[in-house]
């Protein structure tokens, strides 16, 4: 039973910010968000992860909603390399058996 | 940072032959693998817990006899698929627990398994 809900497919420019929506309305206070990408034909590959407060790095920003029910993933510079399925799953830290749904592919057109 | 590596990156074998996939964790130990399987169009499949100097641990639906896990020691697990036929042709992908404290997962690049 699948414990997070995303869009199918999204498009996105390039150059501009990719706002990848997730909704998880029955995430446990334990549980973390966390988000992979998998580009085709290659293994899953981390991306950023939070619990409550909103996360930022190198890659990304993860916004989390105040009540936990909902984040959104954002690339802020998107490039054609950032073309992927990407991943929100929650989990409980230290569980690393992870629970793939079927995640969001994105586009990045030129 | 940490990696995991996966060998070989392909394989295409006949039917009836058995193959050995290795995941190997070139920087760290990892007490920990996991096997997730991923057919075309679909999401990854945990298929089974590898955990060294012991047997593995299979997700429901998965045949243990024909997917062999060892895990020999702290940086490498291998899978191998026996008697392979055509529907076992996939992508098989492995991860590891990263070093202790970190709390992360490092995903291999993935072996191609193509079955004539």
């Amino acid at each position: 039973d699948a414990k997070t809900t995303q869009p199918t497919s999204m498009d996105c420019a390039e150059g501009r910010a990719a706002n990848l929506p997730c909704n998880h309305s029955t995430i446990s206070g334990n549980e973390y968000v966390y988000w992979y990408r998998q580009i085709h034909s290659q293994g899953p590959q981390y991306i950023i992860h939070g619990l409550k407060n909103n996360e930022t790095n190198e890659m990304a920003s993860l916004i989390i909603t105040e009540d936990r029910k909902s984040s959104t993933l954002i690339l802020p510079h998107a490039t054609l390399r950032d073309t992927a399925v990407y991943y929100c799953i929650v989990r409980v830290a230290g569980d690393y058996k992870l629970s793939f749904g079927a995640g969001t592919t994105v586009t990045v057109r030129a | 940072g940490a990696v995991v590596s996966q060998h070989p990156s392909w394989v295409i074998c006949k039917s009836g032959t058995s193959v050995k996939i290795e995941c190997r964790s070139l920087d760290f130990q990892a007490t920990t693998m996991f096997w997730y399987r991923q057919f075309p169009k679909q999401s990854l499949m945990l298929m089974a817990t590898s955990n060294e100097g012991s047997k593995a641990t299979y997700e429901q639906g998965v045949e243990k006899d024909k997917f062999l896990i060892n895990h020999a020691s702290l940086t490498l697990s291998t899978l191998t698929v026996t008697s392979a036929h055509p529907e076992d042709s996939s992508f098989y992908i492995c991860s590891a627990i990263g070093r202790v404290g970190t709390g992360e997962l490092f995903f291999g690049e993935g072996s191609r398994l193509t079955v004539l």
